[in-house]
């Protein structure tokens, strides 16, 4: 069955960089976008943007330009974000999510757990 | 960007019906898409291409919409169905989603 394993919890320093992960498993991890998504407490979720495993092509939200940095990393099936400069307006729940496509469109059909991200002194 | 704006909440009784609605701020043809999510849970896909229900989702669950118009609508809904909901456009460039609807039961 498909899985995503996200890393855990980290708590970083305001200034600081931060790399989380998502390990896939129970499918072809190289035939699949990876997309990441934030939520930040209490608010909705906000799309970060993707990452193609198979050839490493990414597509990032203008609004995250220069904050995330997306790699993978195919012999271990796993995503990496990369995120930087953080302030506490980075402070939020993390998610990767599998983007399953067809002829007629796509859309999120598997999440991970979510990583949450504390950006603190 | 697209704005898809939902109702902030609602409270049902179990065995009614309920209906979330979703309306964007230009139209996503027919991709857009419903999550439920429960508290320190991810999101789990309901609806996908504004009609089509996911495998293994009660038939309970339905979707309908085109456009910007769309509506998730839970007949006859149940206690566990007490969740927050949230529609996801795929159409425009950035993928957006909506504010959430925090269902209730009574």
């Amino acid at each position: 069955q498909v899985q995503l394993q996200q890393s855990g919890a980290e708590l970083v320093k305001p200034g600081s960089s931060v790399k989380i992960s998502c390990k896939a498993s129970g499918y072809t991890f190289t035939s699949y976008d990876m997309h990441w998504i934030k939520q930040q407490p209490g608010n909705g979720l906000e799309w970060i943007g993707w990452i193609y495993p198979g050839n490493g092509n990414t597509k990032y939200n203008q609004k995250f330009n220069g904050k995330a940095t997306l790699t993978a990393d195919k012999s271990s099936s796993t995503a990496y974000m990369q995120l930087s400069s953080l302030t506490s307006e980075d402070s939020a729940v993390y998610f990767c999510a599998r983007l399953r496509t067809g002829w007629e469109g796509y859309y999120f059909d598997y999440w991970g757990q979510g990583v949450m991200v504390t950006v603190s002194s | 960007d697209t704005v898809l704006t939902q109702s902030p909440a609602l409270a049902v009784s179990p065995g009614e019906r309920v209906t979330i609605s979703c309306r964007a701020s230009e139209s996503v043809s027919t991709l857009m898409h419903w999550y439920q999510q429960k508290p320190g849970q991810q999101p789990k896909l309901l609806i996908y291409l504004a009609s089509h229900l996911e495998s293994g989702v009660p038939a309970r669950f339905s979707g309908s919409g085109s456009g910007t118009d769309f509506t998730l609508t839970i007949d006859p809904v149940e206690a566990d169905d007490t969740a927050t909901y949230y529609c996801q456009q795929s159409w425009n460039d950035p993928f957006t989603f909506g504010s959430g609807t925090k269902l209730e039961i009574k």
